[in-house]
């Protein structure tokens, strides 16, 4: 079945530096990519998404692209904020049938000033 | 804006409580999902809806059942709480599954069962 897989957590930064985040994943077809962020004590919102091959998804300084040749979508950011502080959950989506989101397990991002 | 919200932010109960949680959206949307999350295992999904009294199976329904008689309204039911459900238990709602819409979450409920 279709699945994802992101990287181990958690990514501890300073202020300022770069962040990557990767993501790859395992679908039949052609799914919708999306990275969900998940603040403090707060439910998951949509940080970014991409629906076809090659679509750059970008939000609030992030951005990832939906690379069909190495089944990945990246997060990247050029300079992280302590206000980015979160969990980043990759997800696929099927573009058939129900559309179920299938998650990873989540990174946990600690910036520190 | 879209709102969902979830009927409690903290919830302890004792193992073989009759457990509900519940979930409310304010705009219209066909689709509800219910999903637990636990370190390490991301976001699960539990039960969906398509629509009104419609529910289908996710991946880890045993052990929940759900009910959604109004559109808005969707509850997660544990009918005998075990102490493996203890979990953050997330509700979300989509306008429809068709166009790639995006799900929009609660804040989560934490579930404690001694």
């Amino acid at each position: 079945g279709d699945s994802v897989t992101q990287m181990e957590g958690p990514v501890t930064l300073s202020e300022e530096a770069f962040l990557t985040i990767n993501c790859t994943y395992t679908a039949t077809g052609y799914p919708s990519l999306f990275w969900y962020v998940q603040y403090p004590g707060e439910g998951l919102q949509l940080l970014l998404k991409a629906t076809k091959a090659d679509d750059k998804g970008s939000n609030k300084g992030f951005e990832a692209t939906y690379r069909k040749e190495t089944t990945s979508f990246h997060l990247e950011k050029g300079s992280v904020q302590v206000s980015d502080s979160a969990v980043y959950f990759c997800a696929l989506s099927a573009n058939t049938g129900f559309q179920k989101l299938v998650f990873g397990t989540g990174t946990r991002l600690l910036v520190s000033p | 804006d879209v709102k969902v919200t979830q009927s409690s932010r903290y919830l302890v109960k004792r193992t073989g409580e009759k457990v509900f949680l519940e979930c409310v959206q304010d705009m219209d949307h066909e689709n509800m999902f219910w999903y637990r999350q636990d370190p390490g295992l991301g976001l699960r999904l539990i039960y969906f809806s398509y629509d009104v009294k419609m529910k289908e199976k996710g991946d880890i329904p045993e052990g929940y059942s759900v009910s959604r008689e109004k559109k808005e309204r969707f509850s997660l039911i544990l009918e005998s709480a075990s102490t493996n459900q203890t979990s953050m238990y997330l509700c979300a709602s989509r306008l429809t599954s068709r166009g790639g819409y995006e799900q929009y979450f609660g804040p989560g409920t934490r579930l404690t069962v001694t």
